[in-house]
């Protein structure tokens, strides 16, 4: 079935330093690949998406590319800060689910530390 | 700006006792999502609802029941809780237009001891 493998954490960087994120997939067909980040105490916000093979989806620094060729879907950011710190997931979007929706599988998360 | 709004954000159930979690979504979407979230386990589906009238089991439905009241509500409701059931709750809703991006509530954190 269909899966999603990220790199597990903690991980943690000093302000501006370069982060990478592993996300890879399982799928059949051609899902849509997202990011989603949960700040402490919050729920998950979109973080950013790519519907189709080399799409780029990017917001607030962080971008990731669809490679389809490699299943993969990492999140990078040049320059982190403090306020980056979170649970980040990768997420996969099937319509296989039940036949006529969206749905996501999730990733187990990562969790991010920033130190100043 | 309210999206998806899901109460009670806390609560503490003994063991055996019931109840329903609630969610309203005010971005029309058709589909709605009840997920819950472990450490190290990420998000697991619990119930979804395609469309108003349809509900569906999904990843980990035991000990769950659902209802999707109207287009805007689905309700979630734990009929006998137990100590697994303790986890953090998000309801979540979807379109079709918007490219199935789903929107997630804030979260219910639920004890049960």
């Amino acid at each position: 079935g269909d899966s999603v493998t990220q790199m597990e954490g903690p991980v943690t960087l000093s302000e501006e330093a370069f982060l990478t994120i592993n996300c890879t997939y399982t799928a059949t067909g051609y899902p849509s690949l997202f990011w989603y980040v949960q700040y402490p105490g919050e729920g998950l916000q979109l973080l950013l998406k790519a519907t189709k093979a080399d799409d780029k989806g990017s917001n607030k620094g962080f971008e990731a590319t669809y490679r389809k060729e490699t299943t993969s879907f990492h999140l990078e950011k040049g320059s982190v800060q403090v306020s980056d710190s979170a649970v980040y997931f990768c997420a996969l979007g099937t319509m296989n689910y039940g036949g006529s929706q969206g749905n996501l599988i999730f990733g187990k998360g990562t969790k991010l530390s920033v130190k100043p | 700006n309210a999206g998806v709004t899901q109460t009670p954000k806390f609560q503490v159930l003994k063991t055996g006792q019931s109840m329903t979690l609630q969610c309203a979504q005010d971005m029309n979407h058709n589909s709605m999502y009840w997920y819950r979230q472990d450490p190290g386990m990420g998000l697991r589906l619990i119930y979804y609802s395609a469309s108003e009238g349809t509900t569906d089991k999904g990843e980990v439905p035991n000990g769950y029941n659902v209802s999707r009241l109207n287009k805007r509500e689905f309700s979630l409701r734990l009929e006998s809780a137990a100590p697994s059931q303790t986890s953090v709750y998000f309801c979540a809703s979807s379109d079709r237009g918007q490219g199935n991006t789903i929107y997630f509530g804030e979260g219910s954190w639920l004890t049960v001891v």
